[in-house]
């Protein structure tokens, strides 16, 4: 069985301010892949980043980067300077190899940025 | 860029309503999938296709049927609506996983389906 944690319902900050979303997952498979979505407003989730389970190097695009730990089973995603565009839903999700394509999703983040 | 369009952004049925939801999508993606989103629930498969006439169950099937006729179309049915299936529909798809390669699902903007 799979499972995405994300334990942060609701984040709220100020413009500028850098902002961390935390994403634990559990999987038996020793190959699995690992993305982050986000849901603006208007309610199409955007893919943003998949990760496979033996690439283990953070990435950084722009503003965001993920740090991606097979230690803790965790893939947090960190936006640096927070603009108000990044108010939306994040969501974790993670595919197994012996899921075939199937993504589990968490139960999503509500990041509002306040000018 | 790939597009994933849903028949409906709203929908309002009654309770005992038979009602179809359509998505189609213009990339030639063997994977579709039909998922629902429910606050503090996040997204939960309820049926996906990897083919033409092929169907398999999500986690969450009760109350919904599936039909895919064509690659490009991929339609999620509620035979007899109920107010408990209230909620926003999603759409995706996605190319077919080769090896260990994974790929990306693509999403449509959403169905919000209020049954009353």
């Amino acid at each position: 069985a799979q499972k995405v944690t994300q334990a942060q319902t609701e984040i709220s900050v100020v413009e500028k301010e850098d902002v961390t979303l935390d994403c634990v997952y559990e999987t038996r498979d020793t190959t699995y892949y690992l993305f982050w979505y986000k849901q603006p407003p208007s309610g199409e989730l955007v893919f943003l980043i998949r990760r496979n389970s033996f690439d283990e190097q953070n990435e950084i695009s722009g503003r965001y980067s993920w740090n991606f730990q097979k230690s803790t089973s965790s893939f947090n995603f960190t936006i640096t300077a927070s603009q108000v565009v990044d108010s939306a839903v994040y969501f974790c999700a993670l595919s197994g190899l012996n899921s075939g394509s199937r993504l589990t999703f968490g139960e999503g983040t509500q990041l509002t940025v306040n000018p | 860029d790939v597009k994933v369009t849903q028949s409906s952004r709203y929908l309002v049925k009654r309770t005992g309503e038979k009602v179809f939801l359509e998505c189609v999508q213009d990339m030639d993606h063997e994977n579709m999938f039909w998922y629902r989103q429910d606050p503090g629930l996040g997204l939960r498969l309820i049926y996906f296709s990897y083919d033409v006439k092929m169907k398999e169950k999500g986690d969450i099937p009760e109350g919904y049927s599936v039909s895919r006729e064509k690659k490009e179309r991929f339609s999620l049915i509620l035979e007899s609506a109920s107010t408990n299936q209230t909620s926003m529909y999603l759409c995706a798809s996605s190319l077919l996983a080769s090896g260990i390669i994974y790929n990306e699902q693509f999403f449509g903007p959403g169905t919000r389906l209020t049954v009353l």
